[in-house]
């Protein structure tokens, strides 16, 4: 079945710096990656996707870029903020038996922004 | 307000004991989720519901037990059966390709 490998698990950058989380697959059938975010106490909220067809989506700060042969995704934050400090969980879309897709979680990416 | 709602936030059992965590959702969607969080694992899937009376058994299930007898509501029962029940747990319903989570549950078994 899908593994997903999710790397660094904790990062600290200085506000302003860049912050990059590296996620690896093994399903070659994958076709939807998307990144969550949680914040402390809070529940996970999808902040960018990317499918198999694309090699790289922006919205704003935040980035993605997909290399299938290699069967890798990262996410990348540029002039990180405070209030970018969270859990990043990357994901990876499968198929189940005919019941739709359902997602492969990383172990999540402790990103801690420092002022 | 439209949302995913888990409740209790905290919940504490003692061993043996089942205990179950209820999750609702008024959002309309078909596709339901309940997840397990521990620290450096990620999100696993405990068990999912597509589809009303319907479920399938996730990666973790053993344990675990659920019912779908509506569309807005999929609780979750952790048995005597679980090992190590201790854990936060989410709950998502899920709309085409995006997952929608509750608040989560922490459930503590002394």
């Amino acid at each position: 079945g899908e593994n997903v490998e999710q790397h660094p698990s904790t990062l600290s950058v200085q506000e302003g710096d860049s912050a990059v989380i590296k996620c690896t697959y093994s399903d070659s059938a994958s076709n939807y990656f998307p990144w969550y975010k949680q914040e402390l106490g809070k529940r996970p909220q999808l902040i960018i996707d990317i499918r198999s067809n694309v090699g790289e989506k922006k919205d704003q700060r935040i980035a993605v870029t997909l290399n299938k042969t290699a069967k890798h995704f990262s996410l990348h934050i540029t002039e990180t903020q405070p209030e970018d400090s969270a859990v990043y969980f990357c994901a990876a879309s499968i198929g189940r038996d005919n019941y739709g897709q359902n997602f492969v979680f990383g172990p999540g990416t402790r990103l801690s922004v420092l002022p | 307000d439209g949302g995913i709602t888990q409740s209790p936030k905290y919940l504490f059992r003692k061993e043996g004991q089942n205990v179950t965590l209820s999750c609702e959702q008024n959002l309309n969607h078909d596709a339901m989720y309940w997840y397990r969080q521990d620290p450096g694992q990620g999100l696993r899937l405990i068990y999912y519901s597509q589809i009303v009376n319907d479920f399938q058994k996730g990666d973790i299930a053993e344990g675990y037990s659920v019912s779908r007898e509506k569309k807005e509501s999929f609780p979750l029962t952790v048995t005597s059966a679980q090992k190590n029940p201790t854990a936060f747990y989410l709950c998502a319903s899920q709309e085409n390709t995006e997952a929608f989570f509750g608040q989560g549950t922490r459930l503590t078994v002394v």
